[in-house]
């Protein structure tokens, strides 16, 4: 399995609601991360998992609050967000290992606060 | 943190060589260079990467000076549906995980 998968795929919620967005991957990978794209521009990196602990924390807002479960699993808790706050959020996974290396991205949720 | 710099965008016909060419003068010795195809509202694709000199897949090639300070994407006989946006990011594997920073990109248009 060379995949991350991301859930749900669109989501729209309201300014008082609390929802997650999950992220799954089965390839070993001990780092996982959280980026927001806005419309035209690249991704921009939120949060950073490394084995299962919050390494990296791109002073992101609390109304995103992140959670790594289990080596395969990553949340992204949303409450009280804000209309700016849409965007196409990923999820990516890597090896920490040397050697070589890359990113695998999941397909996105696109998310619409309303 | 290796930063990247790429033209921010390129134009081709279907059936020419394109070249992308990134900038990363601040490249560390265990940096590898990965090159990303973005399609519009869908996660980064793995194109290839390199450490040195050339490398080659089925679908481009990416070519390395010998100082490492830049790179070049390589696609062969490009076609409408690789109009996309190419992401060069730089960097290695950590232990506490990459952070590793999006440069603009390079928004590749192809046209018949």
């Amino acid at each position: 399995d060379t995949e991350v998968t991301q859930t749900p795929k669109h989501l729209v919620m309201g300014m008082t609601n609390k929802k997650s967005l999950k992220c799954e991957q089965h390839m070993g990978h001990r780092a996982m991360y959280w980026y927001k794209q806005k419309a035209k521009k690249p991704p921009e990196l939120m949060f950073v998992y490394s084995y299962e602990k919050l390494s990296i924390n791109e002073s992101v807002p609390s109304r995103f609050s992140p959670e790594c479960p289990n080596s395969s699993l990553l949340n992204l808790h949303l409450h009280a967000l804000q209309p700016e706050d849409s965007a196409l959020y990923l999820c990516a996974s890597s090896q920490v290992r040397q050697g070589a290396w890359g990113y695998t991205f999941g397909s996105g949720t696109r998310l619409t606060v309303v | 943190l290796a930063k990247t710099t790429q033209p921010v965008s390129m134009d081709s016909y279907e059936g020419q060589e394109v070249n992308i060419t990134c900038s990363h003068n601040n490249i560390a010795t265990n940096d590898y260079i990965t090159w990303y195809q973005q399609f519009p509202s869908q996660g980064p694709r793995f194109i290839i990467q390199g450490y040195k000199t050339k490398v080659t897949n089925e679908v481009a090639s990416l070519f390395i000076p010998a100082d490492r300070k830049s790179s070049t994407l390589s696609l062969p006989r490009v076609s409408l549906s690789d109009t996309a946006v190419y992401y060069c990011l730089v960097g290695a594997p950590k232990g506490g995980g990459n952070k590793l920073t999006f440069g603009t990109g390079t928004q590749l248009k192809v046209e018949l």
